[in-house]
């Protein structure tokens, strides 16, 4: 399984771009990068999943070099509500093995 | 999207009963479901693999004796933790993948059940 590596916490303002890089340096070819979004006491939230190159949604976009040994979260424009914990996940989608999350990145939104 | 939902969402027992969760996805079939416990301010750490009709997956360090898991139908999975000491406190989350057919395995969760033991 790829292991990953996320900056540990983050700070931000409001309004401003957050962008949170995690390294998977032993990406396999099949495997896919989803990030999902966890707030205290609740099970994590899907954002974005990709294969590679760029993936964009209504909140969130998500970068991927041709390498794919790491990937970007980008998210535009944060609020106080966007605090929380950002996992970066590498696996194999489509496989019946769980997805294995990392130490996550735990963002701060200030005013 | 699809929605996976835990009963209860918090429950306290005292030191050696057993208490039981259910995790369900309410609007696909899941043949595979996942266990995850989470202490505070940690990561979530998989503890074990739920296939429809079949044994559990346990990874190494869980007790397989002690979190009986059973996954009786393609919608409903429930981890009972037997015997419960006050270090079994923590958050217990599941998640299901997409039966295929068709759709994707894309991995749901659940909102998590926290239990504490007095």
């Amino acid at each position: 399984l790829a292991k990953t590596t996320q900056p540990i916490s983050m700070d931000s303002y409001e309004g401003q771009e957050v962008n949170i890089t995690c390294s998977h340096n032993n990406i396999a070819t099949n495997d896919y990068i989803t990030w999902y979004q966890q707030f205290p006491s609740q099970g994590p939230r899907f954002i974005i999943q990709g294969y590679k190159t760029k993936v964009t949604n209504e909140v969130a976009s998500l970068f991927i070099p041709a390498d794919r040994k790491s990937s970007t979260l980008s998210l535009p424009r944060v609020s106080l509500s966007d605090t929380a914990v950002y996992y970066c996940l590498v696996g194999f989608v489509t496989g019946r093995r769980a997805l294995t999350f990392g130490s996550g990145t735990r963002l701060q939104v200030q005013p | 999207g699809a929605v996976v939902s835990q009963h209860p969402s918090r429950v306290i027992c005292k030191s050696g009963t057993s208490v039981k969760i259910e995790c369900r996805s309410l609007d696909f079939q899941a043949t595979t479901m996942f266990w995850y416990r989470q202490f505070p301010k940690q990561s979530l750490m998989l503890m074990a693999t739920s296939n429809e009709g079949s044994k559990a997956t346990y990874e190494q360090g869980v007790e397989k004796d002690k979190f009986l898991i059973n996954h009786a139908s393609l919608t409903l999975s429930t981890l009972t933790v037997t015997s419960a000491h006050p270090e079994d406190s923590s958050f217990y989350i599941c998640s299901a993948r997409d039966h295929g057919q068709g759709g994707t395995y894309e991995q749901y969760f659940g909102p998590g059940t926290r239990l504490t033991v007095t």
